[in-house]
């Protein structure tokens, strides 16, 4: 199996842009699709990119995702920053038996 | 619109069982794939096991395999997940999850239940 790295936190002021990373330790990143799922406190998780680069329909293009076969890692960017969007993410993705989770990555608009 | 409900959640001693279910709403559920995925609180997300559709594959993370398993009533509408040999670190919100392709599977979702706490603790 293999295991998809997040940083632990991120901080950004609102209007900015952050991005976040989930390097895949084995196999390329390219070989199946990822998903990044959004949660808030107390709430389920929801998808905020899933496919790699797709957006559900609901979230806003502020939303994106993208791929780097050099660096074997999905990003997450999130630009022009709300109060709203300070949330945990989780990146995931998978093989033939197998979904995996980043360890998630807390989010903070200050 | 989609709902999935779980329960069966609560307190159980270290070594002891417990059965989940998540009643299925708002959708065809006979023709969709279904997860369950946990979160031990103040922790991140984890995969746990998988089912098919027509229950032809069914996949368990190692950290379950051979005291989980994953079964569905597609005439109930409801998934269960039997778990047994409970452990202190199974502690954890337990959530239903919907894979978002019919008759396939994606190994995605796209909808989420609100989740059911289990306690495993003497």
């Amino acid at each position: 199996n293999f295991m998809l790295t997040q940083p632990h936190s991120v901080s950004e002021s609102p209007g900015k842009t952050v991005t976040i990373s989930c390097t895949r330790s084995s196999g390329s990143i390219a070989s199946n699709y990822v998903q990044w799922y959004q949660q808030r406190p107390g709430s389920s998780p929801t998808t905020v990119i899933y496919e790699d680069d797709q957006r559900p329909s609901g979230v806003p293009d502020r939303f994106s995702g993208s791929i780097d076969s050099s660096s074997n890692s999905a990003s997450l960017t999130i630009s022009g920053l709300k109060t709203e969007d300070e949330a945990d993410y989780y990146c995931q993705s998978y093989d033939s038996s197998n979904a995996v989770f980043g360890g998630g990555t807390q989010l903070t608009v200050l | 619109q989609v709902q999935l409900v779980e329960s069966g959640g609560g307190v159980v001693q270290p070594g002891g069982s417990l059965r989940l279910s998540c009643a299925a709403s708002g959708f065809t559920f006979s023709t969709y794939s279904m997860h369950w995925v946990r979160q031990a609180p103040g922790k991140g997300l984890e995969w746990v096991a998988f089912i098919r559709y027509d229950e032809s594959n069914k996949y368990y993370a190692d950290s379950v395999k051979g005291r989980f398993t994953i079964s569905r009533d597609n005439s109930k509408n409801t998934l269960y997940l039997q778990m047994n040999s409970l452990r202190a670190e199974d502690t954890a919100v337990y959530y239903c999850a919907k894979d978002p392709r019919s008759y396939s599977n994606s190994w995605r979702v796209d909808y989420w239940g609100q989740g059911t706490l289990v306690t495993v603790s003497s």
